[in-house]
């Protein structure tokens, strides 16, 4: 069974930095590209970032780049998004998601999210 | 990387059929047959229901369908049914390796 388990979410001030951790299992890790999606309170979806399935290949949504980096282990089977200078505007439920490609197109299997909070 | 464009509500009553669209640019949606639909239920996580524009993963009924025209995606609920009832948001490949979503629809069964 597949399954997505992300951690690292928590409340912090604007200006501060988080490590989001996304945990892979009943796959072969390295075979899939890999995303963040993140989904403010009562808003849409927003994708984040994304990342081929060797690392060689990473995306970032204007909102976010030169912000955030994501990168992967695949000897850990775990995926990982570094946020530095947070803002209000990212405080959303953080998604990782599966693409069922080797590279980043469409998110067949999401885990349940991590809450990142800031606010002053 | 502009969001896509989707209706703020859909509806339709049961047994009926009822059509989201996902209107884009040449950059994304007209470029590349790489369009996809989520399915989301409060509270939950989205479920992938359409990906490469037409194709449905394992497991999805084959009443949900989807097609391209142009720089719009469109999806398809055929004999609509009370689960149907859920927020849709449409996805696509925007170069760059990169990917837009729309602003999800939110789809009423009557």
């Amino acid at each position: 069974e597949v399954q997505l388990v992300e951690s690292g979410g928590g409340v912090l001030r604007p200006g501060g930095s988080l490590r989001l951790s996304c945990a892979a299992s009943g796959f072969t890790f390295d075979d899939y590209g890999m995303s963040w999606v993140r989904q403010a309170p009562g808003k849409g979806l927003e994708w984040v970032s994304g990342i081929n399935w060797n690392g060689g290949s990473t995306g970032y949504a204007d909102s976010v780049k030169g912000r955030f980096t994501i990168s992967r282990d695949n000897a850990k089977n775990s995926l990982y998004l570094q946020m530095n200078s947070l803002r209000a505007e990212d405080t959303a439920l953080y998604h990782c998601a599966r693409d069922p490609t080797s590279s980043i197109t469409s998110f067949d299997y999401w885990g349940q999210g991590t809450l990142v909070t800031v606010s002053s | 990387q502009s969001a896509l464009t989707q209706p703020p509500s859909a509806s339709g009553s049961p047994g009926q059929s009822v059509t989201i669209s996902c209107t884009g640019t040449s950059s994304d949606v007209g470029g590349y047959n790489y369009v996809s639909w989520y399915q989301q239920h409060p509270g939950k996580a989205p479920k992938l229901m359409i990906y490469d524009v037409s194709k449905r993963p394992s497991g999805v009924p084959d009443r949900f369908s989807g097609s391209k025209s142009g720089n719009t995606a469109s999806l398809t609920v055929s004999g609509l049914q009370a689960e149907d009832e859920a927020d849709y948001y449409c996805s696509s490949y925007a170069g760059s390796n990169s990917v837009v979503f729309g602003g999800g629809t939110k789809l009423t069964v009557l």
